[in-house]
């Protein structure tokens, strides 16, 4: 079974330029997170869909971060305008079913930002 | 506060020794509790869970936990660790505390070095 995708593996910006983050999640799944990690930190969740619906983006910095999952598969994570403090990578994960604290969470390669 | 504490940041063996790192949590209500595993250059996988029932899990590689509820720990423990089995290692927590969304809390990593 294909893992989740993620693209682009690497990005370096400028601050104050908007960058754009795509997620493909495991064919299937219902739910998809993007975690945010700091180098030397764990991953931090910014946002949760359940099929195209927010369930949790209590930790998204709204003022530059957005995220949608339109029709419930793709998800694409922006952020606008970056700052150097975003430099991180950007995890996508995606679990089946909508049991949540119950699913098993698979995780996507990454996108490693570097913000100048 | 919901927290997961690695008390461990890097940690170097030789091959054949034991090993256990240590996580605590603190965490109100019912909890799930897991260990992921990066290594070089690949994406964070599963490496073991608990869910409920018998506290001490095995999973992939040799690898087993044991949730002891009294002292709010999931130690990870592998007794002949191995050169391939330099990676990080993220010990998580979510549960019912969480509003039931899965939202995962990560320590912050333990990085192990095996020595050939």
């Amino acid at each position: 079974e294909a893992g989740v995708a993620q693209s682009p593996r690497y990005k370096i910006i400028e601050k104050r330029q908007s960058v754009a983050f795509w997620c493909n999640p495991i064919s299937g799944h219902a739910t998809l997170y993007w975690y945010q990690q700091i180098l030397g930190q764990g991953p931090k969740l910014l946002i949760q869909f359940q099929n195209n619906g927010v369930v949790d983006d209590s930790q998204l910095p709204k003022d530059r971060f957005s995220a949608e999952r339109l029709k419930g598969v793709d998800s694409t994570l922006k952020i606008q305008p970056a700052k150097l403090e975003d430099s991180a990578v950007y995890l996508c994960a995606s679990s089946l079913g909508s049991l949540g604290w119950r699913e098993t969470q698979y995780f996507g390669p990454g996108t490693r930002l570097l913000v100048l | 506060a919901q927290s997961v504490s690695q008390h461990n940041h890097h940690v170097i063996l030789s091959e054949a020794a034991s090993l256990e790192l240590g996580c605590n949590y603190s965490y109100g209500g019912t909890v799930n509790l897991f260990w992921y595993v990066q290594y070089p250059g690949q994406h964070l996988q599963l490496l073991l869970k608990y869910f409920s029932g018998d506290p001490l899990v095995k999973g992939i590689k040799g690898f087993e936990a044991e949730f002891i509820k009294s002292k709010f720990s999931f130690n990870l423990r592998k007794p002949s660790v191995q050169w391939s089995d330099t990676a990080e290692y993220f010990c998580a927590v979510n549960g019912l505390g969480s509003g039931n969304t899965g939202k995962l809390i990560f320590g912050q990593g333990t990085t192990l070095q095996v020595k050939p």
